[in-house]
């Protein structure tokens, strides 16, 4: 059964702690997009990976790590630097090229308090 | 950064009807896609229309796509209770994906 997963789906953090979400995807898809969400908005793209140990900033990165040391697993730390890490982020992997539909896994809801 | 606007913001229509929402556009792009997201989901690949395409159909959905006006546009005919969700519009150009904020669509039985 092909597809892409996050978990937890929800997460709760205290303020200055690190938190990684996961995201594992079985569809042999080279790229991988992390996205926040904020309520009633779009996405917005954090990091982007097109191939193993590989990646690439997208246009809020700051105050987010990732790794992509598996094809499978594209992991996204988020960090006492960010300032406002309280939301939707949801994980996507697709082929890597400009036209390409983009996969989506359930998202996980992360509230820092 | 943000590429596509839908309009409008929100829609509420009866079962049955037809829902149209717009999406416009700022730079030149290599593709448009429509994905759907229902309320605390992840997003679901709808259509994807090509910058040389002028109009793409897929069951009850039917998106156009004007390059000179730099805009599109998805239509649901015979809207059912399970469309409620929020679309949309991503354009696609140097190999990423730019999102909208989302048009969110109310289907009332």
């Amino acid at each position: 059964d092909g597809g892409i997963t996050q978990s937890p789906k929800y997460l709760f953090r205290k303020e200055g702690q690190n938190v990684t979400l996961s995201c594992e995807q079985n569809l042999n898809h080279d790229a991988m997009y992390w996205y926040r969400q904020d309520p009633g908005q779009g996405l917005r793209l954090i990091y982007y990976s097109q191939i193993v140990n590989d990646f690439q900033k997208g246009d809020i990165a700051e105050g987010y790590s990732v790794s992509r040391e598996k094809k499978e697993s594209f992991p996204l730390t988020v960090t006492s630097a960010q300032k406002n890490p309280t939301a939707f982020y949801l994980c996507a992997s697709s082929i890597w090229g400009p036209s390409y539909e983009q996969y989506f896994g359930p998202g996980t809801r992360l509230t820092v308090t | 950064s943000q590429q596509g606007e839908e309009d409008p913001q929100a829609l509420s229509i009866q079962e049955g009807e037809n829902a149209t929402m717009n999406c416009s556009y700022k730079t030149s792009i290599n593709n448009l896609q429509w994905y759907r997201q229902n309320s605390g989901r992840g997003l679901v690949h709808l259509i994807l229309i090509r910058s040389n395409e002028r109009e793409k159909h897929s069951g009850r959905l039917r998106v156009t796509l004007d390059t000179s006006k730099k805009s599109s546009s998805l239509l649901i005919t015979a809207s059912r209770a399970a469309d409620t969700a929020s679309y949309f519009c991503a354009t696609g150009d140097d190999y990423k994906l730019s999102f909208g904020a989302g048009t969110t669509v109310t289907v009332r039985a």
